[in-house]
């Protein structure tokens, strides 16, 4: 079926920027969403952009999208405490019909 | 986003409980969908309605049982339960079944003892 990939931990500093990166097998993806996950919470939207799309901004956030390979980022612009949350990376898939997400980044953010 | 709701958002039954989760959104939207979040997977679609009309069932056991009465209501009723269902159960809801974004409840965590 189809795939979607992340890496399972990211840790940076409080003020740097944070990059992170999911990887899909669907090509024929049409809509590609970033989701944030606080501790005992549902999944809150952060951003989504479009596969006619290179890059998308809105404020401190950045999504890169190389549909050649198959990857999207999302940067995080002079990261806060507050962004410590999981991160998932979800693609709807035009051969599945569905939205179908990474298992998510936990991104750490030290002081 | 107080979008979507979800009531209880912590549950604790026994194998033998009937229980229901209740979801509501207040968006206007006409798709809703239940997911299972389990440590360490992916979310898992459960179950899709369109228009009160369920058009997805993604090989869930028969001991969960989804209604959807209007379109802005999705229970997800629980019988005879087994210990690895524990999981957070998520509702969603997007405009049309489709493309459109999902929104996404709180959740509600189950442990089944």
């Amino acid at each position: 079926g189809e795939d979607v990939e992340q890496s399972l931990f990211l840790s940076v500093r409080e003020g740097d920027s944070s990059v992170i990166n999911c990887t899909y097998t669907d090509s024929s993806s049409t809509y590609l969403y970033w989701y944030k996950q606080e501790p005992g919470a549902g999944l809150q939207l952060l951003t989504y952009i479009f596969s006619n799309m290179d890059m998308k901004q809105d404020q401190r956030l950045t999504v890169l999208l190389n549909k050649k390979d198959k990857h999207l980022s999302l940067r995080i612009a002079d990261t806060q405490t507050g962004d410590s949350a999981i991160y998932f990376c979800a693609v709807y898939g035009g051969a599945t019909n569905k939205l179908i997400f990474g298992t998510g980044t936990l991104l750490a953010v030290q002081p | 986003e107080t979008g979507v709701t979800q009531t209880p958002r912590h549950l604790v039954m026994g194998m033998t409980n009937k229980k229901s989760l209740k979801c509501e959104q207040h968006l206007g939207h006409n798709a809703m969908y239940w997911y299972k979040q389990s440590a360490k997977k992916p979310l898992e679609l459960m179950f899709v309605y369109s228009l009160e009309e369920r058009v997805e069932n993604n090989s869930v056991p028969s001991r969960f049982s989804p209604e959807c009465p209007n379109s802005s209501h999705l229970f997800l009723h629980l019988h005879t339960l087994q210990p690895e269902d524990s999981a957070l159960y998520l509702c969603a809801s997007s405009q049309e079944r489709g493309t459109d974004t999902q929104y996404f409840g709180p959740g509600t965590r189950l442990t089944v003892l």
